[in-house]
């Protein structure tokens, strides 16, 4: 069966760090990636997707980043962190384009920026 | 611009009750719309979805209503329990599997 794993879990970083999650999706392959960010009141934003290694499309314009340098890897990068920055972030997957394809999310990394 | 609009924000029913979730879109090309469940500290979780060629789409106390001409579709809970409480999101997207537009959530209260 297909899994996903996001880490850390939790993270606490100060104004101006850089910044590093990482998303894994095991039992697949070619899946599709997301990175979402979720606020309070503001629901879920969807901040990149990539459909291949090295494929990433942006949604929003912001000081974040993603990479994507294996088929099941994921990468949300920041070089220097901003207090709005802080969320709940969430990876996602799908394996493609059809009505059994339904995106999995993983459970997510706290953010907080001091 | 808010491509997929949710009412209420929040919602607290009784046990047995039943719980409603409007959502409306904007944008004719959306041709998918799941609902999502989320609990605290995790991610959200597939609950039902459903097609603009359906009108209604039913799994256990789960069910869709879609209404294509007036771009709105609700979720339905029947027989709501403690363990219901959570947040619902709706969302849509042009095609299954691709990215999703997700609405602002609605938090349920399920009182016993």
């Amino acid at each position: 069966s297909q899994t996903i794993h996001q880490w850390p879990a939790t993270l606490v970083q100060p104004v101006g760090s850089p910044l590093s999650l990482e998303c894994t999706v095991e039992g697949t392959s070619n899946p599709n990636l997301y990175w979402y960010r979720q606020a309070a009141g503001r629901g879920l934003q969807l901040l990149f997707y990539s459909v291949g290694i090295g494929q990433i499309s942006s949604e929003v314009p912001q000081n974040l980043s993603a990479s994507r340098p294996q088929d099941r890897q994921f990468i949300l990068s920041s070089k220097k962190l901003l207090l709005s920055d802080s969320g709940f972030y969430l990876c996602a997957w799908s394996a493609g384009y059809s009505y059994n394809s339904p995106l999995h999310f993983g459970n997510g990394t706290r953010l907080t920026v001091t | 611009q808010q491509q997929v609009k949710q009412s209420p924000q929040s919602l607290i029913v009784q046990k047995g009750g039943i719980s409603i979730i409007n959502c409306a879109y904007e944008n004719t090309a959306f041709d998918y719309f799941p609902w999502y469940q989320q609990f605290p500290g995790k991610g959200p979780a597939l609950l039902i979805a459903i097609r603009p060629d359906v009108s209604e789409k039913k799994e256990g106390r789960f069910t869709i209503s879609f209404n294509k001409s007036a771009k709105q579709f609700s979720l339905h809970i029947m027989d709501s329990q403690p363990g219901d409480s959570a947040t619902y999101f709706c969302a849509a997207s042009r095609q299954a599997g691709t990215a999703l537009i997700f609405g602002k959530g609605t938090t349920l209260s399920v009182s016993s």
